[in-house]
């Protein structure tokens, strides 16, 4: 099975500010990557598919890129309802593996 | 609008067989793959099952062991998850998830979730 490795784990940021989580695959996706946001108590969210395409309805604050391997989701100026966790997900092979998640806190 | 309502969760004790339902509203159910996700209680996201549009191909994860068979049902636009042999390992928040590409494999982001429903294995 593919592995999928997100980091940070918890990242403390501040209202305004630009964070960057990153998602390392254990072999090629190609851009089979999507990427989750998820708030306590509610399902998941898709932000971000195919590694850049954002989805509808998602603020153009978010942006995901890379390829291959390595994905990055870019959140700038951040509003008080972006402090979640969030997750990254392959969908290259049947396993559909996520990454543990990142919990972005406030600073 | 787009909605996923799961049911038929609750308390069952180890070894005990449960049935999950998930009704689906607001889009053309026969035209997705739909798939099951399971989040134990603090824990982070974990795929389980997928079935193609019309059933016919069907992927769970490998440590099921056979346990859980995912099924649907077309003309009630519903999909179904019987889970058998259940452990405390078991115990999660199920969601229902729709794939996002019509017409084809279920090997697409996640892009319709319901609320999930909980399943809890204890003695």
């Amino acid at each position: 099975d593919i592995q999928m490795t997100q980091s940070p784990s918890t990242l403390a940021a501040s209202v305004g500010d630009s964070v960057t989580i990153t998602c390392r695959a254990s072999q090629s996706l190609s851009l089979r990557l999507a990427w989750y946001q998820q708030k306590p108590g509610k399902p998941p969210i898709l932000l971000i598919s195919d590694a850049s395409t954002l989805e509808s309805g998602v603020s153009s604050r978010f942006s995901g890129s890379g390829s291959g391997t390595e994905f990055t989701l870019t959140i700038r100026s951040l509003q008080p309802a972006d402090f979640a966790t969030y997750y990254c997900q392959q969908y290259n092979t049947y396993s559909f593996t996520f990454g543990q998640g990142t919990r972005l806190e406030i600073k | 609008e787009e909605y996923l309502v799961e049911s038929g969760g609750g308390l069952v004790k180890p070894g005990g067989s449960l049935r999950l339902s998930c009704a689906a509203s607001g889009f053309t159910f026969l035209t997705y793959s739909m798939n099951w996700v399971r989040q134990a209680p603090g824990r982070g996201l974990e795929w389980v099952s997928s079935i193609s549009n019309g059933g016919h191909y069907i992927y769970y994860t490998d440590s099921l062991k056979g346990r859980f068979t995912i099924s649907r049902d077309n003309a009630e636009n519903s999909l179904y998850l019987q889970m058998n042999s259940l452990t405390a390992a078991d115990t999660a928040v199920y969601y229902c998830t729709r794939s996002k590409k019509a017409y084809a494999d279920p090997d697409y982001a996640f892009d319709l979730w319901g609320q999930g429903t909980l399943v809890t294995v204890s003695s």
